[in-house]
C-alpha cells in the first residue's frame, strides 16, 4: 500500500525549533516530489512548497521562503519541514503529499501532523 | 502568484440534488486544475486532476471541465458522503496555489 506517514502531534513555545517527518512507503520514494501544504485552524488549504527527494531540489512558495526549511533523507524515505524560531501564527495543521507526475497532483497524503505553538 | 477563486464559498444542498461548484484562475493556466475533497478532521483526497480527468476509485457523479480561467466541479446525485470542502489547485507554475475552498453542508 501507497502511503505517506507523519510523526505526531507537537506542543511548543515561541522561539523553539521543530522538525517534523513524513515517511514514505510502498513506492520508490526517491522518484516523486513531496509537497507541504498548511492548514490554519478553520481555515482553507496552503501550498508551502515541494521537495524532491532524489536530489533534494526544492521549491517554496514565496511566504514561506526563508520562514521554513525542506529536507529528505532518501536512505529512510523521509522528508522532513523544520523551523528554527517557531512563532505562535504557525500554529496550525501540516500535510504533506505525494506529487505524482501522470496527475501533476497531490494523490496521496499524510495523515498531518497538528503543530501547536503557545507561550 | 495565480490567485484561485472558488464560488460560492458555501452552499447548502439535499442528497439527490446536482450541485456544481465554479473555479476561476487569476490568469490562464490551460487544463492544470485539481479538485481535491476534504472532510472535517481527515486529510484532504484528490478527486480531479487536468480539470477533467477522474481520479482513480472515485466516483463517477464527479465530474470537472474548463480550460483556461474557468473551471468547474459538478457533483451529480449528492450522497450523504458527498457533504464536504472542495478546493480547487492550479498545478500551472509554482507556488502550486489553492482556492479558498465550498463548503457543502446539508439543507
Amino acid at each position: 500500500e501507497v502511503q505517506l506517514v507523519q510523526s505526531g502531534a507537537e506542543v511548543k513555545k515561541p522561539g523553539e525549533s521543530l522538525k517534523i517527518s513524513c515517511k514514505g512507503s510502498g513506492y520508490t520514494f526517491t522518484k516523486n516530489w513531496i509537497g507541504w501544504v498548511r492548514q490554519m485552524p478553520g481555515k482553507g488549504l496552503e501550498w508551502m512548497g515541494i521537495i524532491y527527494p532524489g536530489d533534494s531540489d526544492t521549491r517554496y512558495s514565496p511566504s514561506f521562503q526563508g520562514q521554513v526549511t525542506f529536507s529528505a533523507d532518501k536512505s529512510i524515505s523521509t522528508a522532513y519541514l523544520q523551523w528554527s524560531s517557531l512563532k505562535a501564527s504557525d500554529t496550525a495543521m501540516y500535510y504533506c503529499a505525494r506529487h505524482w507526475d501522470a496527475s501533476n497532483a497531490f494523490d496521496i497524503w499524510g495523515q498531518g501532523t497538528m503543530v501547536a505553538v503557545s507561550s | 502568484d495565480i490567485q484561485m477563486t472558488q464560488s460560492p464559498s458555501s452552499l447548502s444542498a439535499s442528497v439527490g440534488d446536482r450541485v456544481t461548484i465554479t473555479c476561476r484562475a487569476s490568469q490562464s493556466i490551460s487544463s492544470y486544475l485539481n479538485w481535491y475533497q476534504q472532510k472535517p478532521g481527515k486529510a484532504p483526497k484528490l478527486l480531479i486532476y487536468a480539470a477533467s480527468s477522474l481520479q482513480s476509485g472515485v466516483p463517477s457523479r464527479f465530474s470537472g471541465s474548463g480550460s483556461g480561467t474557468d473551471f468547474t466541479l459538478t457533483i451529480n446525485s449528492l450522497q450523504p458522503e458527498d457533504f464536504a470542502t472542495y478546493y480547487c489547485q492550479q498545478s500551472y507554475i509554482y507556488p502550486r496555489t489553492f482556492g479558498q475552498g465550498t463548503k457543502l453542508e446539508i439543507k
